[in-house]
């Protein structure tokens, strides 16, 4: 099995709701990434977990809430969000093994659309 | 501040022809660089990884090179073909921590 699976794949929300963006793999990789893509733009890093441990945090605004409760699982809370948040979510994973670099597997992405 | 710069201008080659796509990065030291593929609406997808002490790295119709020097990489696409027509990303990586950081893509059209 060498895939990151998203859900959902599309979501609307209102500025007042709070959702959030699912993601899971079985690599047994124990890095684990949020990125924001929109249009026309590469990905932008939002968060690194490595080994559920929060390693890297962006300066994403703390309307974006990710969490890591186990290996396979990695989400992010959305509350209170702006339109300028709309964009493509990927999550993404790979191996951490110290010094050496594996290639990162990504998902398909969550279409996210704030009104 | 640091930079990862990639060809701005979409680039059309005809099919059959070879088509090359540059990385450039400035204060910045990977120990890594990556290539991937995206498509519209989808996650990008790895090509190929080389690190900073190879020079050259091939995968059937793919080359990617690597000069720490000029701070440069370049991605080869021999025989090209109009599926492969889609945006690459150049992504860097340093030796300790998981930060993974893209470049702004190329987009590569192939027409027959």
């Amino acid at each position: 099995d060498t895939e990151v699976t998203q859900t959902p794949k599309h979501l609307v929300m209102g500025m007042t709701n709070k959702k959030s963006l699912k993601c899971e793999q079985h690599m047994g990789h124990r890095a684990m990434y949020w990125y924001k893509q929109k249009a026309k733009k590469p990905p932008e890093l939002m968060f690194v977990y490595s080994y559920e441990k929060l390693s890297i945090n962006e300066s994403v605004p703390s309307r974006f809430s990710p969490e890591c409760p186990n290996s396979s699982l990695l989400n992010l809370h959305l509350h209170a969000l702006q339109p300028e948040d709309s964009a493509l979510y990927l999550c993404a994973s790979r191996h951490d093994w110290g010094r050496r670099r594996t290639e990162a597997f990504f998902g398909q992405g969550t279409r996210l659309t704030v009104v | 501040s640091q930079k990862i710069e990639q060809n701005s201008e979409a680039l059309n080659i005809q099919e059959g022809k070879t088509a090359t796509l540059t990385c450039n990065y400035t204060n910045y030291s990977p120990a890594y660089l990556q290539w991937y593929r995206q498509d519209p609406g989808r996650g990008p997808v790895f090509l190929l990884l080389i690190r900073e002490n190879e020079k050259e790295k091939r995968k059937e119709r793919l080359k990617v090179t690597f000069d720490t020097t000029l701070k440069q990489s370049l991605f080869h696409i021999t025989a090209s073909q109009p599926a492969d027509s889609a945006t690459y990303l150049c992504a860097l990586d340093r030796t300790y921590g998981n930060k993974l950081v893209f470049g702004a893509g190329t987009i590569l059209r192939v027409k027959s």
